[in-house]
């Protein structure tokens, strides 16, 4: 299926700061979702978003559904050491079909 | 169950054998994904169940693979003559299903089967 494009593929950071990811579409979208997989485990649900321009926290994280409603970002407050993970954006269009960007693989140092 | 319930775990087989690998969804779930995941990749997009709907089997890979679900709740991804690039994490997720309403927007995961194919 279209991959969704997401960016960065990888981030190494200090403990302690803040971190932006986002995701892109040339294709527009009804709800965007935020996933986190840590080694040896499947995908965790983060944040859901379902309309355009909405924002939505959940802890640290926070979450934006672009209002032309081909773009969602994610931000992570204050890392901590158990941010690390591969986080990953996923959008659904009519017909209740998931597409999944290509991960950002997080990394923090303590 | 309380999850999506994934089996085996871990499998490896040679290459040129079949395998079966299972997926137990969470009660009630309508809709049943399957997703493959080579080491350091994305999520890639293998086949969908809806319902009684007719699958969708557009991110089959080849025609190696096949899937069923029997009775609208456990699912079978079998891959015959499995090859080396065969391997990876097999993931299965559902949802409540239905095109609107979050409940069938939230999929939950299971924790996947990983092929090793040698």
């Amino acid at each position: 299926g279209q991959q969704l494009n997401q960016s960065p593929q990888s981030m190494f950071i200090q403990e302690g700061e803040d971190v932006s990811m986002n995701c892109t579409s040339s294709s527009i979208f009804n709800t965007w979702l935020w996933y986190k997989q840590d080694p040896g485990e499947g995908p965790v649900l983060l944040i859901a978003l379902y309309k355009a321009g909405e924002l939505t926290s959940n802890g640290r994280l926070t979450a934006q559904f672009g209002i032309t409603r081909k773009d969602s970002f994610l931000n992570i407050s204050a890392s901590i050491p158990s941010d690390v993970g591969i986080y990953f954006c996923a959008g659904r269009r009519a017909g209740n079909m998931l597409t999944f960007g290509g991960g950002t693989r997080l990394m923090v140092k303590p | 169950g309380a999850g999506v319930s994934q089996s085996p775990s871990n499998k490896v087989t040679e290459k040129g054998k079949d395998v079966e690998l299972r997926c137990d969804p969470i009660s009630g779930h309508t809709a049943l994904y399957w997703y493959r995941q080579s080491l350091g990749q994305g999520l890639e997009f293998l086949i969908y169940f809806q319902g009684n709907s007719a699958p969708d089997k557009s991110g089959l890979p080849s025609d190696r693979f096949s899937a069923e679900r029997t009775g609208g709740s456990v699912s079978t991804l079998t891959i015959q003559r499995t090859q080396q690039e065969d391997s990876a994490v097999y993931l299965c997720a559902s949802s409540l299903g239905g095109n609107s309403g979050t409940g069938g927007n939230t999929i939950y995961f299971g924790e996947g089967s990983w092929l090793t194919v040698v």
